[in-house]
């Protein structure tokens, strides 16, 4: 099955300042990839996704990149504020159903 | 859009309670969905996935017997806890898919507690 591994496990910024988040995927038939914001006591909330057949896409202050050749993903949060401060998982999929990263926790300091 | 309303959102309850949560799409109609379970400070872990109309499909190492799955409708999914003990205790999340299969949106979560 997939394997999905992310990278760091927790990540400490200050505000203003840019925080990526990694992932490497095992399988190649993988072909869609979200990430998700997961807040205390909350649900995961999809912040923004990307397909197989993009190598980038971007919203406002979040960007996600992809390398199918190299399998891997990742996050890009810019100019960051306190209110991105949460647990952010990504996952990738050939079907559907999501493998998950394991996870990580971004904490912005004022 | 894209809403997913999960309740309830905290239940605590003896030891040999059964506990339903409710899994609704709001907006869209889910053909699939899904139910997780989270510990704490880990990743989501798949219990199951269910169609409308159709038996759930439970991962390797899940109860069915245990974790009692209805999908009844477009809208509506639900998850029976039967006979639910201590080491049921935890975070359940569900999420629906329509059409296409992604994006899966997330309900907030049930956090269950047996006592």
């Amino acid at each position: 099955g997939e394997n999905v591994e992310q990278h760091p496990s927790t990540l400490s910024v200050q505000e203003g300042d840019s925080a990526v988040i990694k992932c490497t995927y095992s399988d190649s038939a993988s072909n869609y990839f979200p990430w998700y914001k997961q807040e205390l006591g909350k649900g995961p909330q999809l912040i923004i996704d990307i397909r197989s057949n993009v190598g980038e896409k971007k919203d406002q202050r979040i960007a996600v990149t992809l390398n199918k050749t190299a399998k891997h993903f990742s996050l890009h949060i810019t100019e960051t504020q306190p209110e991105d401060s949460a647990v952010y998982f990504c996952a990738a999929s050939s079907d559907y159903k999501l493998s998950f990263g394991a996870g990580t926790t971004v904490t912005v300091r004022a | 859009g894209a809403v997913v309303s999960q309740h309830p959102s905290r239940v605590i309850c003896k030891s040999g309670t059964s506990v339903k949560i409710e899994c609704r799409s709001l907006d869209f109609q889910a053909t699939t969905m899904f139910w997780y379970r989270q510990f704490p400070k880990q990743s989501l872990m798949l219990m199951a996935t269910s169609n409308e109309g159709s038996k759930a499909t439970y991962e390797q190492g899940v109860e069915k017997d245990k974790f009692l799955i209805n999908h009844a409708s477009l809208t509506l999914s639900t998850l029976t806890v039967t006979s639910a003990h201590p080491e049921d205790s935890s975070f359940y999340i569900c999420s629906a898919s329509g059409r296409g299969g992604q994006p899966q949106h997330f309900g907030d979560g049930t956090r269950l507690s047996i006592l």
